[in-house]
């Protein structure tokens, strides 16, 4: 069984629209997170949600928005595509949001603004 | 803010190579230090992790030491194998609500 899964694996779309990116985690976590890792493989932090709640938000722009219906999905939604968005997105999760503790990830989305 | 900085890479190495890859940090207060490594086409998997100063992680060979004098923490292997060939990205976990800023990666790539 998957641990953290993520839909869709690749999304080709054009610059203006909207698109959004599911993740599931199985694992009974409550922290779950948003990376971004750019075309030289540079990971960054986006956004990270404990029990729904919205606990990080790296100054990411607002077209931007995560969605936690419960504690083992967090989805995000993209608005007005642009060309500079093309990366891989990461989804992880924790058990708790504390010090030391690990990280699970998913495979990666790999999305291409066209 | 805190930083993670790794040597730069690509790495080119022959089986049964030895291999260190660089990572110091900066950070506010007692981090733990993490190795993820991410094999071709997949996402990031804990490779070992560190907690506290003098702590050593390790797991399939691979060894770090976690630093505080130094504010490093170097993966070494004494013998790398062609399914070593990943990219492997160190990373420290602050106190901010397990925030984990990672270095900017270092391609491994392992010849037979």
């Amino acid at each position: 069984d998957t641990a953290v899964s993520q839909t869709p694996k690749y999304l080709v779309t054009q610059m203006g629209n909207d698109k959004s990116i599911k993740c599931e985690q199985n694992l009974g976590h409550d922290t779950m997170y948003w990376y971004k890792q750019d075309s030289k493989k540079f990971l960054k932090i986006m956004f990270s949600y404990n029990n729904k709640e919205l606990i990080i938000n790296e100054t990411v722009p607002n077209r931007f928005s995560p969605k936690s219906p419960d504690k083992a999905h967090l989805n995000l939604h993209i608005n007005s595509l642009e060309l500079g968005d093309s990366a891989v997105y990461f989804c992880a999760s924790s058990q708790e949001q504390i010090l030391g503790e690990t990280q699970y990830f998913g495979p990666g989305t790999r999305l291409l603004v066209l | 803010g805190d930083s993670v900085t790794q040597m730069e890479g690509p790495v080119t190495l022959s089986e049964e190579a030895f291999l260190t890859i660089n990572c110091t940090y900066t950070a506010t207060g007692y981090p733990s230090l993490f190795w993820y490594v991410q094999y071709p086409g997949e996402g990031l998997q804990l490779l070992l992790k560190a907690t506290k100063a003098d702590d050593k992680g390790s797991n399939k060979g691979f060894e770090a030491t976690y630093r505080k004098e130094t504010t490093s923490f170097h993966l070494e292997k004494g013998s790398v194998q062609v399914s070593d060939s990943a990219v492997y990205f160190c990373a420290s976990g602050g106190t901010s609500y397990g925030k984990l800023t990672f270095g900017q990666g270092t391609i491994l790539t392992v010849h037979p």
